[in-house]
């Protein structure tokens, strides 16, 4: 079966660096992304990886090994404003998004 | 700027009740969705359209029905609403750009009692 595996909640301090690790099982491979989700909101779009290696945008960076099955999202200089929950989503070989569960990030003060 | 939008925000309804949740994007987008998703819960995709008059189910087992007349609209209907009903819906689309990010609805929040 396809499966995504997260870490189900991790806790993190304002300015401080965390990583959050997505490995995955899936038939085929076409690109993983990661959202960002609020409580009670919509997910949002934050990162794509295709091919390995990592993608740097502002605070966050997105890491991907393809041989591995194994991504991570990097978050620098946190903010209180991060608290949320992080969804890694794989897209498979029929181009199918599979979801994992989130990781909810607390940070505190 | 993602332009798709959900209504109703929120509902709270009687067993047995038809529902219909709106969701409407202005991209041009030819795929949209519907996931369901449980406060805490991962997303599980109920149905999907890749355009016009074309419709599937998804992984998730649901009896709601979708109709993709227009490519901007895609609405769900709930024939007979259950408790079991409760829960948020999230409808998005996407386009044929690089990525094939998903852009997403605010959500419809529905409570059935």
């Amino acid at each position: 079966g396809q499966n995504i595996d997260q870490p189900t909640e991790m806790t993190a301090t304002e300015g401080a660096i965390v990583q959050i690790n997505c490995t995955y099982q899936t038939s085929g491979f076409n690109g993983l992304f990661w959202y960002q989700q609020h409580a009670g909101e919509a997910p949002t779009f934050l990162s794509y990886n295709v091919l390995d290696g990592l993608e740097e945008k502002g605070r966050f960076s997105s890491f991907l090994s393809r041989s591995k099955g194994y991504s991570y999202l990097l978050l620098k200089e946190l903010q209180m404003k991060d608290s949320a929950s992080y969804l890694c989503a794989v897209t498979d070989s029929n181009y199918q998004l599979i979801w994992g569960a989130g990781t909810k990030l607390i940070i505190k003060p | 700027e993602a332009d798709i939008y959900q209504t109703p925000r929120y509902l709270v309804i009687g067993t047995g009740k038809k529902i219909t949740l709106e969701c409407s994007q202005t991209m041009g987008h030819d795929k949209m969705y519907w996931y369901q998703q449980d406060p805490g819960m991962e997303l599980h995709l109920i149905h999907y359209s890749y355009g016009v008059n074309s419709t599937e189910k998804g992984d998730l087992s649901s009896e709601s029905t979708v109709s993709r007349i227009r490519t901007e609209h895609f609405p769900l209907t709930l024939e007979s609403a259950r408790p079991s009903h409760t829960s948020q819906y999230l409808c998005a689309s996407s386009g044929t750009g690089d990525t094939g990010e998903l852009f997403f609805g605010e959500g419809s929040r529905l409570t059935v009692l």
